[in-house]
């Protein structure tokens, strides 16, 4: 699978829309990016997925750049509650399996009032 | 209720006392994985397994095994624990794409 970069941090203000980019250069045309957050120390939580298109669902949108070299998720009114730390990872397309993964270290978001 | 269920949820012991910590799904997913978690190192996998009686290493398997005899069930075991092994651990499964985790096992080894 290939290898993905994220900010170590960010900030938002409550209520804005919060942008983390995710970057995975040597992404492979089968490969999605899926996107998951962890709330203090909960178990991740998956948020979305994404293969070229643009995709939207009731917790974010995700944007992947025409060459697919980067996406970016987007929270559109960020709360207090959506400070967490988020992963971005590719995985192949199709089968049952993840297999070897890593998921980083992830983005922390911190949202203030 | 779709679930991945971790036991114990917290766990103290000692240097050497072989123990066990299970985790079963009820989604009937044939991957599952293990990870751990520690400061500043995000999530590791330990090990993975396809299918039933389909295992393999992960990025930091040493001083673990696991088994997959049935596929809802996919123990992790710590044959001779140490302290470098305190953390906090995520069991997850899938089907095909979304990743269900687990709640957690912080394990502390004195």
């Amino acid at each position: 699978d290939a290898k993905t970069t994220q900010p170590p941090s960010m900030d938002c203000a409550e209520g804005r829309a919060a942008n983390l980019p995710c970057n995975h250069s040597t992404i492979s045309g089968n490969e999605y990016v899926y996107w998951y957050r962890q709330i203090h120390s909960q178990g991740p939580q998956y948020i979305i997925h994404g293969l070229k298109n643009n995709e939207t669902n009731e917790m974010a949108s995700l944007i992947i750049t025409e060459d697919r070299k980067s996406s970016t998720l987007i929270l559109p009114h960020a709360t207090l509650r959506d400070t967490a730390v988020y992963y971005c990872i590719v995985k192949n397309a199709g089968g049952t399996s993840y297999g070897k993964l890593t998921f980083g270290q992830g983005t922390i978001l911190t949202v203030h009032p | 209720e779709a679930q991945v269920t971790q036991n114990p949820r917290y766990l103290i012991t000692v240097t050497g006392k072989k123990l066990t910590v299970t985790c079963s799904q009820n989604m009937n997913h044939e991957y599952m994985s293990w990870y751990r978690q520690d400061p500043g190192l995000g999530l590791r996998q330990i090990y993975y397994s396809m299918n039933v009686e389909v295992t393999d290493k992960g990025d930091v398997p040493e001083g673990y095994k696991v088994s997959r005899k049935e596929k809802r069930n996919f123990p992790l075991i710590l044959e001779s624990p140490s302290p470098n092994q305190t953390s906090l651990y995520f069991c997850a499964s899938s089907q095909t794409g979304e990743l269900f985790f687990g709640e957690g096992s912080r394990l502390t080894v004195l």
